[in-house]
C-alpha cells in the first residue's frame, strides 16, 4: 500500500515568493495535516484539513493557507516568503474519527529561502 | 495548553547497550493519547507507538518497550541491545481526544537524537 507522498522534494525560492506544496494521502485517509520542521523550533503543527473543510490551524500567519481537493489530496500554500519559512514541511494522513487515530507521515518538501 | 518534554537532547550508546528515551507531558485533559515517532536521516517520520491514557500497561514490541506512568506524567521509551540501525531522531508527541470541537494536532517534544555507534 502506498504511503503518503509529497511534492516535490525539495525546493529553493526567494524571499517574497509564493510557493505550494502538494501532498497526496494515504487510501482510505480523510485527514490530511501539515506541520513545519525548522531548525531549532521542533516540529509544529500548520493545518488539518478533513473532508475538505479546514478543522484548525496553527499560530502561523494568514500568508501560510491550502485547501483539500475531493480526492482528499492537499496543497499548502505560502505567500509572501520570509528566510524563516525556510523548513522541512512534513504532511500526514490519518483516519477521521475517536480517538485519534495515528498520522502517518511523508517524507517531506525541504523548503529553501534566499 | 500541552506540553512535551524531551530533556534529553542527544544520545550517544555503542551497540547493544540498552538506552532509555524520556518523556514528560502537561495536559488539563483527563483523556489524552501519546505517541512516540522515529525520524531517521531520511527524514520521514516513522510511527512507532499511539497509547491512550486509561491504558497504562507497559507495551513491548521486539526490542522495543514502553513505560506509561500517569502520576509522573510520563511515556519514556527503551531500546534494549540497541543496534546502529536505531540510530535516530525520536520524537514523544500528545494529542486530546478530539472531543469538544478541538482537532487532533499533535504536539511534538523538542526530540532526542539517538547516536548508536558500531
Amino acid at each position: 500500500e502506498a504511503g503518503v507522498t509529497q511534492s516535490p522534494t525539495h525546493l529553493i525560492k526567494t524571499r517574497g515568493q509564493q510557493v505550494t506544496l502538494r501532498c497526496s494521502p494515504i487510501s482510505g485517509h480523510t485527514s490530511v495535516y501539515w506541520y513545519q520542521q525548522a531548525l531549532g523550533l521542533g516540529l509544529q503543527f500548520l493545518l488539518w484539513y478533513d473532508e475538505g473543510e479546514e478543522r484548525n490551524r496553527g499560530n502561523f500567519p494568514p500568508r501560510f493557507s491550502g485547501r483539500q481537493f475531493p480526492n482528499y489530496s492537499s496543497e499548502l500554500n505560502v505567500n509572501a516568503l520570509e528566510l524563516e519559512d525556510s523548513a522541512l514541511y512534513l504532511c500526514a494522513s490519518s483516519f477521521t474519527g475517536d480517538p485519534p487515530y495515528e498520522q502517518y507521515f511523508g517524507p517531506g518538501t525541504r523548503l529553501t529561502v534566499t | 495548553a500541552q506540553k512535551v518534554t524531551q530533556a534529553q537532547t542527544e544520545i550517544s550508546v555503542v551497540e547493544k547497550e540498552d538506552v532509555t528515551l524520556d518523556c514528560v507531558y502537561e495536559t488539563r485533559d483527563t483523556t489524552y493519547y501519546l505517541f512516540w515517532y522515529k525520524q531517521p536521516p531520511s527524514g520521514e517520520l516513522v510511527f512507532l507507538i499511539r497509547r491512550n491514557s486509561f491504558d497504562e500497561q507497559n507495551e513491548i514490541s521486539g526490542r522495543y518497550s514502553w513505560n506509561f506512568q500517569k502520576s509522573t506524567s510520563s511515556f519514556n521509551f527503551t531500546i534494549t541491545a540497541s543496534q546502529v540501525v536505531d540510530s535516530a531522531v525520536y520524537f514523544c508527541a500528545l494529542s486530546d481526544d478530539g472531543s469538544g470541537g478541538s482537532n487532533y494536532k499533535l504536539t511534538f517534544g523538542k526530540g532526542t537524537l539517538l547516536t548508536v555507534n558500531p
